[in-house]
């Protein structure tokens, strides 16, 4: 079983849908959690990152955590065609905030016009 | 520079031969990983350098690759003997000890002839 999970998709919405993402994961340590957007053959780029449980907020991006569940989420309000990409959720492994960091799948996103 | 920066951008080879795959991180960040992207995949963890610590190796797919570091500056990933399985897009990443993730470079596209 892999340490992250994540629905690899392909995930395809109307623009101005609301878009969930999701990942699960099997170790309880893992404390920071991050979101990376990747366009095609590009590198990932840091989108949000959380500490711990809650939600976090920017712009049209909310990222949650819930530990007791071992799910995070990140939604995308008002979806555009420029936020077609492959989304992935990172973990940092080990204590404090600097460690390997583990990656999900990615899920690949499609927003129609 | 502004960017973690990889080099070169793209590199074909001959099965057989070994390739030296360059990247420069952002300054001041002391933590450095590779990591390997095959074509539709995730990220693939490799080795993650943090500080004057001892790397984590743990990801090294064989004992054809090898990766260096000297101090918090440039990095090397070395495989030798390239066999077609390997590959793939090799990025590196780049933190600074603060809890906000790490910056990748766009990658070295390396195909194996």
């Amino acid at each position: 079983q892999k340490e992250v999970e994540q629905d690899p998709g392909p995930l395809s919405v109307p623009e101005g849908a609301i878009v969930s993402l999701n990942c699960t994961y099997s170790n309880s340590a893992f404390q920071y959690f991050m979101w990376y957007r990747q366009y095609s053959r590009k590198g990932p780029e840091l989108l949000m990152y959380t500490y711990s449980s809650g939600n976090k907020e920017d712009g049209r991006f909310t990222a949650q955590v819930d530990k007791s569940s071992k799910y995070i989420s990140l939604f995308i309000r008002d979806s555009q065609p420029s936020d077609s990409a492959t989304y992935l959720c990172a973990m940092i492994h080990g204590s404090g905030n600097t460690g390997k960091l583990i990656f999900g799948q990615g899920t690949t996103l499609q927003v129609k016009p | 520079g502004a960017g973690v920066s990889q080099s070169p951008s793209n590199k074909v080879t001959e099965k057989g031969k070994d390739v030296e795959l360059r990247c420069d991180p952002i300054s001041g960040h002391t933590a450095l990983y590779w990591y390997r992207q095959r074509l539709g995949q995730g990220l693939e963890f490799l080795i993650y350098f943090q500080g004057n610590s001892a790397p984590d190796k743990s990801g090294l797919p064989s004992d054809r690759f090898s990766a260096e570091r000297t101090g918090e500056s440039v990095s090397t990933l070395t495989i030798q003997r390239t066999q077609q399985e390997d590959s793939a897009v090799y990025l590196c990443a780049s933190s600074s000890p603060g809890p906000v993730g790490a910056f990748f470079g766009q990658g070295t596209r390396l195909t194996v002839v």
